[in-house]
């Protein structure tokens, strides 16, 4: 399996403007999870979903950010509009509850940077 | 109190050193227990899972402690390869799978 594949690896946009991560979570895993990272917060968990539907999204700083599940294949995490404090690694992580609580396996990540 | 806590450090030790990471939880209901590693502009990865009666994995071991609300990572015999951040990971709540993750400890080996 070629693991959590995640697009795009850099993006650098204006403030303003709309941003789309998209993620795709390796076959068979029936969780996938949003985080973000920054020196000042740390990992924090922005919304999950099970069997893809959204199960908690508490996470989510505001209405300028959503997150859909199409598929079990697929994933996005739109900002719209972006600010520059939305700047931050974003990965996506996916699991498999029989195999283990918690046990995650991340993309990459995708560094968002908005000027 | 943050759910999960843990000393940023960094730890600065010589190849070969023992080194341990304490990771402090603030449910009592929490039920699984992981350490991730992060090397600097990766992804973390799963280290290993934290057993009620403690756990080894080669130069690593990893310990709970349920009364006082904590797990620890020790790593014995330091390699220059082991320096990265080392993430703790509880689950949010009791029964619940939402895993929570503290800000990461930083281990610099140094020759």
């Amino acid at each position: 399996d070629a693991g959590v594949i995640q697009s795009p690896r850099h993006e650098v946009t204006e403030m303003g403007q709309e941003v789309t991560l998209r993620c795709k979570p390796i076959s068979g895993h029936d969780y996938l999870f949003w985080y973000r990272q920054t020196m000042m917060r740390g990992l924090e968990l922005l919304i999950y979903f099970n069997n893809n539907v959204p199960i908690d999204d508490s996470g989510m700083p505001e209405d300028r950010f959503s997150a859909k599940m199409p598929n079990a294949s697929f994933s996005t995490l739109k900002i719209q509009p972006s600010e520059p404090r939305d700047s931050a690694v974003y990965f996506c992580a996916s699991s498999f509850r029989g195999l283990g609580a918690n046990v995650l396996t991340f993309g990459a990540g995708s560094r968002l940077t908005v000027l | 109190r943050k759910e999960v806590e843990q000393d940023p450090g960094p730890f600065n030790v010589p190849e070969g050193a023992t080194v341990a990471f304490n990771c402090t939880y603030s449910n009592s209901a929490s039920q699984s227990f992981f350490w991730y590693r992060q090397d600097c502009r990766k992804e973390p990865k799963l280290l290993m899972s934290v057993y009620s009666s403690g756990n080894e994995d080669g130069r690593f071991t990893a310990q709970l402690n349920r009364a006082s609300q904590y797990i620890s990572l020790l790593i014995r015999d330091s390699k220059l390869s082991d320096s990265a951040t080392y993430l703790c990971v509880v689950n949010k709540s009791g029964g619940s799978y939402i895993p929570t993750f503290g800000r990461g400890t930083s281990l610099i080996v140094h020759p």
